[in-house]
C-alpha cells in the first residue's frame, strides 16, 4: 500500500509482558517518528529515526521502552515488562525530510492501540 | 513554541461551512500555522499549513490575518465524512515533534 502501515491494530496482553509494535513507512521515506496518544493526554512524541539511527530518544518515558529500525524502513517499538499506564493508541509517521514541502508533515499509520491488563 | 487555543467542539450540518478559530498570541517570526485533521481509529492527516494571509487546497482554506495573533480554518460545504477533531499547531520548518493538544471536535449532522 501507499500509506503508512502499524501491525497489530490491537493489542491486549497482561502487565508485565513484553510486547512488540511493527511500523511500515511510506517506502522512501527516510525519518520514522513514533508517538502515542492517550484519552485527554493529547499526542506525546517517543523517538525520531533518521535512517536506522535515532538521534532523538528523548521522549521515551523509561528503558522498558526501546525501538530499532532496520533497513531504513520497518520500525519496531518494544515494550518490556507492560504497566497499565502503557494503554495507549501507539502511532508511526513518516516523512521524506524533516522538511519536506510542507513543513512539519508527517504522515501517519492507523496507530497500535495497546491495552494492559 | 507557542501556545494554541482552540474550541474544545463544534457542532454543524451537512452543507454548512465551518470555521475554527486558533489563537496563539505568541508566535514568533519563524513560525508556520499548521492543521491536522484525524478521523476516529486513524492518525492524523495534514491537512493544510500557512505564514500569512490566504492559503486555499482542495481540502480547506486557512485565514491569516496581518498579526498573525490567530488564524481560520475553514471547512467549505462539510459532509458527514468530516465529522473528526482538527488540531491547530504552531511548528517551525526544522520541527519534527508534533505536539497536539485536544484540539477541536468537529461534529457533522445531517
Amino acid at each position: 500500500g501507499a500509506g503508512v502501515s502499524q501491525s497489530p491494530s490491537n493489542k491486549v496482553t497482561e502487565k508485565g509482558k513484553d510486547v512488540e509494535l511493527r511500523c511500515d513507512p511510506i517506502s522512501g521515506h527516510t525519518a520514522l517518528y513514533w508517538y502515542r496518544q492517550s484519552l485527554g493526554q493529547g499526542l506525546e512524541f517517543l523517538i525520531y529515526f533518521q535512517g536506522n539511527s535515532a538521534p532523538d530518544k528523548s521522549g521515551l518515558p523509561s528503558d522498558r521502552f526501546s525501538a530499532e529500525r532496520t533497513g531504513g524502513s520497518v520500525s519496531t517499538l518494544t515494550i518490556q515488562r507492560t504497566q497499565q499506564e502503557d494503554s495507549a493508541v501507539y502511532l508511526c509517521a513518516s516523512s521524506s525530510t524533516m522538511d519536506g514541502g510542507n513543513y512539519n508533515e508527517q504522515f501517519f499509520g492507523p496507530g497500535t492501540r495497546l491495552t494492559v491488563l | 513554541l507557542a501556545k494554541t487555543t482552540q474550541p474544545i467542539s463544534m457542532d454543524s450540518y451537512e452543507g454548512q461551512e465551518v470555521n475554527i478559530t486558533c489563537s496563539h498570541n505568541n508566535i514568533a517570526t519563524n513560525d508556520y500555522i499548521t492543521w491536522y485533521q484525524q478521523f476516529p481509529s486513524q492518525g492524523p492527516r495534514f491537512i493544510i499549513q500557512g505564514y500569512k494571509t490566504k492559503v486555499t487546497n482542495e481540502v480547506a482554506s486557512l485565514f491569516i490575518p496581518a498579526d498573525r495573533k490567530s488564524s481560520t480554518l475553514s471547512l467549505p460545504r462539510v459532509s458527514l465524512s468530516d465529522t473528526a477533531v482538527y488540531y491547530c499547531l504552531v511548528t517551525r520548518s526544522n520541527d519534527y515533534k508534533l505536539s497536539f493538544g485536544a484540539g477541536t471536535t468537529v461534529t457533522v449532522r445531517a
